[in-house]
Order: structure tokens, then sequence, then C-alpha cells
């Protein structure tokens, strides 16, 4: 069966700082990869999803992640955080696209000024 | 835009009543999806429909039933309320095409069991 693990429940950085998320998976296949991001109040949105190809990908907001099959991982980055970054922030693994996903516990950044 | 349209942002029911959570998405999706989210457990899969009268069973199935009578629409059914159904529930769409990837989300629906 497949699972996520996001081992950072809350994260707090200063704005204009570097963001890193952790999301380690497992799956016993070339797993389909998404970060979602969910800020107070909203539903959930697709940052950038990772299938096949580059290993370092690119999303929306300025995010970028990285698939390491080795580690398995896939870890969200953002070189320099905004305000409104301040959100919750889901990894999930499919078997295929349209698949149903699993989704980690989780990740809350807050930004301090 | 792709839109999955929940009935209800906020819910209140008493323990042991029926409850009805609607959901409908415009975009033709072949997929459609409950999920309950709670504080540090993430989303978790209740139900899913990859087709009309179609379902499968989740992860955490006990205590829900679910309808798909049209394609558009996909309905999650408490029996009977209990408290710790108290949660927020997620419905989402999905392509089963290789031609898009990931879910469409609605806006949640907050039920509290009283």
């Amino acid at each position: 069966a497949q699972s996520v693990t996001q081992p950072d429940i809350h994260i707090t950085v200063s704005e204009g700082a570097s963001l890193e998320l952790r999301c380690n998976y497992s799956y016993g296949a070339t797993p389909y990869l998404f970060w979602y991001v969910q800020s107070p109040g909203q539903g959930l949105q697709l940052l950038l999803k990772y299938f096949s190809g580059d290993t370092l990908v690119q999303g929306i907001k300025g995010f970028e992640a990285e698939f390491k099959r080795s580690q398995s991982s896939f870890n969200l980055r953002k070189p320099s955080v905004h305000w409104s970054d301040a959100a919750e922030y889901f990894c999930a693994v499919g078997a295929y696209a349209g698949n149903k996903l699993t989704f980690g516990g989780g990740t809350r950044v807050l930004v301090k000024p | 835009d792709v839109k999955v349209t929940q009935s209800s942002r906020y819910l209140v029911k008493r323990t042991g009543e029926k409850v009805f959570l609607e959901c409908v998405q415009d975009m033709d999706h072949e997929n459609m999806f409950w999920y309950r989210q709670d504080p540090g457990l993430g989303l978790r899969l209740i139900y899913f429909s990859y087709d009309v009268k179609m379902k499968e069973k989740g992860d955490i199935p006990e205590g829900y039933s679910v309808s798909r009578e049209k394609k558009e629409r996909f309905s999650l059914i408490l029996e009977s309320a209990s408290t710790n159904q108290t949660s927020m529930y997620l419905c989402a769409s999905s392509e089963s095409s290789t031609k898009d990837y990931g879910y469409t989300f609605g806006s949640g629906t907050r039920l509290t069991v009283v």
C-alpha cells in the first residue's frame, strides 16, 4: 500500500528566508507525486506534480520540488518566502493519473515578519 | 475552470441523524472522491467512484455510504451521525485519462455533530 510521511508538523520561517518541506513516500512502482497548498478557510490548490522526466519540477507561486528515487523523497522548496505563503502544505502520491491519492499529514507553515 | 461545488460550507447535525453531503462537478470528470480532513492526520479517503453507479471503499469507509446516480454528482451519506464524524469533508474530481493530473477540490464542508 502506498503511504506518505511529512515529518514536520509545523515550520516557522521568516519572510524572505528560504523554505523546504520534506515528503517521503512509500510506493512499489514509479509514483505520481503532488504538492497541494491549503490557505486558511480555502480548499486545496495544486502547486506542482511529478510523474516522469526531469526530476526538478517547477510549480506555481515560485515553488519547486525535486524527486529523488533513491531517497523516496519529493521535497518542496521556495527560495524566498512571502507572508502569503503561510498555509498548510500536503504531499500526495498516486499510482497513475486520476487515481486515488494518498496524502501526508500536512505541514503548517507560519511566516514571521 | 473546473468547478467542484459542495452544497454546504458549514453543517451542524445531531447524533443519530442521517446526513447528506452533496458534491457536484461541472467538467465531465469520470472520477470523484470523498475525503475527510482532521488536524495532524491530513486527508483520508472515505469512498471514491470511477463511474456512474460505481463505488469503491477507501481507507476509512465505516459509518459512511455514497451514491452516484449521475456523472456530475457524488453524495456522501452518514447513516447515523456520531460525534467522531465531526470533521472537514472534502470532495474532489479528476479525469481518468492521462491527459490531466491531480484533483480539483471543492471548498469543503465543515460538519459538527452534537
